[in-house]
């Protein structure tokens, strides 16, 4: 059964970092690529960033570029998202998706970010 | 960017009824979309991908079609677990876009 399980999330103050991780099991984590999608509260869905199957290529939306960093570790089957300089419209439930054929095929249950002093 | 404009924004019907749902893109997608269902406080699920093809598991009452710039999904014979937001999502070029969602709820 393929698994994607987030952590990480919480309550951080605007400028600050915070890292997220997501844990992927039942299926071969170096084949795929991966996304994050992000939905603030009562809003929908918005595409975050994608890294390849590789980790070579990365793809950002313009408001996280430069702050957010999206990488893995295929050998502990995890994805990762460093988010820097976090602002207060960064509050949302962050969700790491697999991609199969650039299709979000499979989702972790979430983790809560907010971004509040 | 490539726009997803997304109607209606809310949906009521009843029981057994069919609904539709209709996503328009800015530009041309070449059936590069995927329709997803998300129940409250549950994470979206992939319903259908290029624009017609029934994901793995999905019930055959959900279908989709359309081309070039717009799009829709069907549901026939609305069933209670059916209420959900609907989402549709263009993947034919970065950066991915979302509709704003259908709610669809029970008459």
């Amino acid at each position: 059964e393929v698994q994607l399980v987030e952590s990480g999330g919480g309550l951080v103050q605007p400028g600050r970092s915070m890292k997220l991780s997501c844990a992927a099991s039942g299926f071969t984590f170096n084949n795929y690529d991966m996304a994050w999608v992000c939905q603030a509260p009562k809003k929908g869905l918005e595409w975050v960033a994608t890294i390849s199957y590789d980790g070579s290529s990365t793809y950002y939306r313009d408001s996280v570029k430069g702050r957010f960093t999206i990488s893995r570790d295929n050998a502990k089957s995890t994805l990762y998202l460093q988010m820097d300089s976090l602002r207060s419209e960064d509050t949302a439930t962050y969700y790491c998706a697999r991609l199969t054929s650039y299709v979000m095929d499979a989702w972790g249950q979430g983790a809560s970010v907010t971004v509040s002093s | 960017d490539i726009q997803m404009t997304q109607s209606p924004a809310s949906l009521s019907a009843s029981l057994g009824e069919t609904v539709t749902i209709e996503c328009r893109a800015s530009e041309d997608i070449y059936n590069g979309l995927a329709w997803y269902q998300q129940k409250p406080g549950k994470s979206p699920q992939l319903l259908i991908y290029n624009a017609n093809s029934l994901h793995t598991g999905v019930p055959s009452r959900f279908s989709g079609s359309g081309s070039g710039t717009q799009y829709s999904l069907k549901i026939n014979s609305l069933q209670s677990e059916d209420v959900a937001s609907y989402f549709c999502q263009q993947y034919y070029d970065y950066p991915y876009t979302f509709g704003a969602g259908t709610k669809l709820e029970l008459k």
